[in-house]
């Protein structure tokens, strides 16, 4: 069985980098599709993007240059990179095997503040 | 980018009610998925490729449509089925969520 675990610190500063980490167990990050969701308070939810089994990647629009997706395939975890941040990037970020059916992690909530 | 409207946003049925929620995409989309969310965990698979239900998801769950609409029934609500669901499209990049529609147990 698939489970995913993100990491990360909680508070982050505006203008600094959120970086997150996602580790797997029970399933090859070699396989598949992997990335990352956020759900803003509120409730709307935002697909950010993803990094392939192949190591290509493929980002949503609306983040621009800002966002990053890498992958250590040895500890078999990806991670995210979310550069120049803003009080609006406060969410809750879930990280997902993107296949068929989407398998989610438990969600760090992250909040970007002075 | 494909936009995906719920509705209702809200509603509450009663134990043994049929419940359907809509998700209406601004282009057709080949396929329609539903997660349900339960406040404070994460989501959760329920319906794939538009009508597949999710490991261990009651058969009193079903999923249907085409094109720009689609649907999420319970035919009988049951007080665990009270939680927010989503629709989600995968036809097109980038992927996009509906807004949610939560249920409530009247």
């Amino acid at each position: 069985e698939v489970q995913l675990q993100e990491s990360g610190p909680g508070l982050v500063k505006p203008s600094q980098s959120l970086s997150l980490t996602c580790s797997v167990t029970g399933y090859s990050i070699t396989s598949n599709y992997w990335g990352w969701i956020r759900k803003f308070p509120g409730n709307k939810m935002e697909w950010m993007g993803y990094i392939s089994y192949s190591g290509s990647t493929s980002y949503n629009p609306s983040l621009k240059s800002r966002i990053s997706i890498t992958r250590d395939t040895s500890k078999n975890q990806f991670f995210l990179q979310l550069n120049s941040v803003t009080t609006e990037d406060t969410a809750t970020y879930y990280c997902a095997r993107m296949g068929t059916v989407y398998y989610w992690g438990q969600g760090v909530m992250v909040t970007v503040s002075s | 980018e494909i936009v995906l409207t719920q509705s209702p946003t809200t509603m509450a049925a009663s134990p043994g009610e049929k419940v359907t929620i809509t998700c209406r995409a601004s282009s057709s989309v080949s396929y329609m998925h539903w997660f349900q969310q339960k406040s404070g965990t994460s989501p959760k698979p329920w319906i794939y490729d538009t009508s597949k239900l999710a490991s261990g998801v009651p058969d009193r769950f079903s999923g249907s449509g085409s094109g720009t609409s689609y649907s999420l029934t319970i035919s009988s609500m049951e007080a665990e089925d009270a939680a927010t669901y989503y629709c989600l499209q995968r036809s097109s990049y980038p992927r996009t969520f509906g807004g949610g529609t939560k249920l409530e147990l009247k």
